[in-house]
């Protein structure tokens, strides 16, 4: 039973482009909700990340979008660079539960120049 | 430089041969972590531990053993490999308590391969 949904699997953007990767929930005590990157041969990092009290979190050139009511968020790499093409991961916690994060399945960006 | 050290980066054994992939961090944390990565599964948590001595299981545990005697060390241990355990397997740390969210620093990866 996957608690967090990641979609799509993969995607292919035109550099310039904007990246849209989504996740859904199922546990609503969820109440921290990051996001991590990672490039090939190294770990996960954390990229960005939001709390259900906001709608909306921006980083630069990366977007959070949550929607409490649907369950779901969802990150936006606005105009994609060559050097973003990663793996993301979204993920999901209860802070008074420890923080333990469960993931989502992970979607592969690739930018192409 | 604050790091998560994973070692061997690359391993290739066979089915029932135990081995030991260590981990250790310099960060001072209290919380450590092993997960498993694997295509379409995401980073599935095998066992953590919240400070020396004490460590519970995650979501997948079958199979694999850690102990915590110091806090910087975290070694996971496979007493009986099987093919299904081949994957990509990665240690994290992070503070404790969580007043931020926690973020989890993660080591650089260790490819498991048993035949």
């Amino acid at each position: 039973q996957q608690q967090v949904k990641q979609s799509p699997q993969s995607l292919i953007v035109q550099k310039g482009g904007i990246s849209i990767i989504n996740c859904a929930y199922e546990n609503t005590a969820f109440d921290y909700f990051p996001w991590y990157q990672q490039f090939p041969g190294k770990g996960p990092a954390l990229l960005i990340a939001i709390r259900p009290d906001v709608s909306e979190k921006k980083e630069g050139r990366f977007t959070i979008s949550f929607n409490k009511s649907a369950k779901q968020f969802s990150l936006h790499i606005m105009d994609s660079q060559p050097g973003d093409s990663a793996t993301y991961f979204c993920a999901a916690s209860i802070e008074a539960a420890g923080n333990k994060l469960t993931f989502g399945g992970g979607t592969r960006v690739l930018v192409k120049p | 430089e604050a790091q998560v050290t994973q070692n061997p980066r690359y391993l290739i054994t066979v089915t029932g041969k135990k081995l030991t992939v260590t981990c250790s961090q310099n960060m001072n944390h209290e919380y450590m972590s092993w997960y498993r990565q694997d295509p379409g599964l995401g980073l599935r948590q095998i066992y953590y531990s919240m400070n020396v001595e004490v460590t519970d299981k995650g979501d997948v545990p079958e199979g694999y053993k850690v102990s915590r005697k110091e806090k910087r060390n975290f070694p996971l241990i496979l007493e009986s490999p099987s093919p299904n355990q081949t994957s990509l397997y990665f240690c994290a740390s992070r503070f404790l308590p969580t007043i931020t969210g926690g973020e989890l620093f993660f080591g650089e990866g260790s490819r498991l391969t048993v035949l």
